[in-house]
């Protein structure tokens, strides 16, 4: 079945370290994002990549990082610069340059940090 | 600046109700519109999308229209069920080599 996966679901991190949400699609979209969810908020974009080897910055980019070596994958790195990180991380893929292009959502993964 | 706008940000009501849902954005160029479900703790799901010379489309108990003109689109719900409750995600599409852009979301919940 095509789709898209993000794992691990639930992620407990200390403060101060490093993590890495993962996100895989097998759908062969050229663009995908992640967005960010608080309570009570609507999404809020923190990145996106239209093609491999490429991504631009979101609207809340700082403390984050990205790569985009794949076209499958698009692992999101939640860095110590991140001042409040607990939230739930959208991933989500669509084809490019489509009228009617569609954004195809992962389940999501609940970071919380301890 | 685009942005998507999106009214009231929660809303209840007794189940067997309908309600509509508001969508106003600034996006210009505009290629299209999209309205999400998203359940608690779950990715966003596609309900119904809607171009440029679209007016209405409709989707079991979910009609969506739009007013190209006064950019402004709707989500009408009939005979609600307890499985509506959930957060309505209204997403706009500009052009090629742009990011989606989301409004904030309406949280419904319908109670019996």
């Amino acid at each position: 079945d095509g789709g898209i996966t993000q794992s691990p679901k639930y992620l407990f991190r200390k403060e101060g370290q490093n993590v890495t949400l993962s996100c895989e699609q097998n759908l062969n979209h050229d663009a995908m994002y992640w967005y960010r969810q608080d309570p009570g908020q609507g999404l809020r974009l923190i990145y996106y990549s239209q093609i491999v080897n490429d991504f631009q910055k979101g609207d809340i980019a700082e403390g984050y990082s990205v790569s985009r070596e794949k076209k499958e994958s698009f692992p999101l790195t939640v860095t110590s610069a991140q001042k409040n990180p607990t939230a739930f991380y959208l991933c989500a893929s669509s084809i490019r340059g489509n009228r009617n292009t569609e954004a195809f959502f992962g389940q999501g993964t609940r970071l919380t940090v301890v | 600046k685009n942005q998507v706008e999106q009214s009231p940000q929660s809303l209840i009501i007794l189940e067997g109700k309908n309600c509509t849902l508001q969508c106003n954005y600034t996006v210009s160029p505009f290629s299209n519109l999209r309205w999400y479900k998203q359940d608690t703790g779950r990715g966003p799901v596609s309900l119904t999308i809607m171009t440029f010379s679209e007016n209405t489309k409709s989707n079991g108990r979910y009609t969506a229209t739009l007013d190209a003109d006064t950019k402004q689109s709707s989500l009408h719900i009939t005979a609600s069920q307890l499985s509506d409750s959930a957060s309505y995600i209204c997403v706009v599409w500009g052009q090629a080599g742009t990011a989606l852009i989301f409004g904030k979301g309406t949280t419904l919940s319908v109670s019996s």
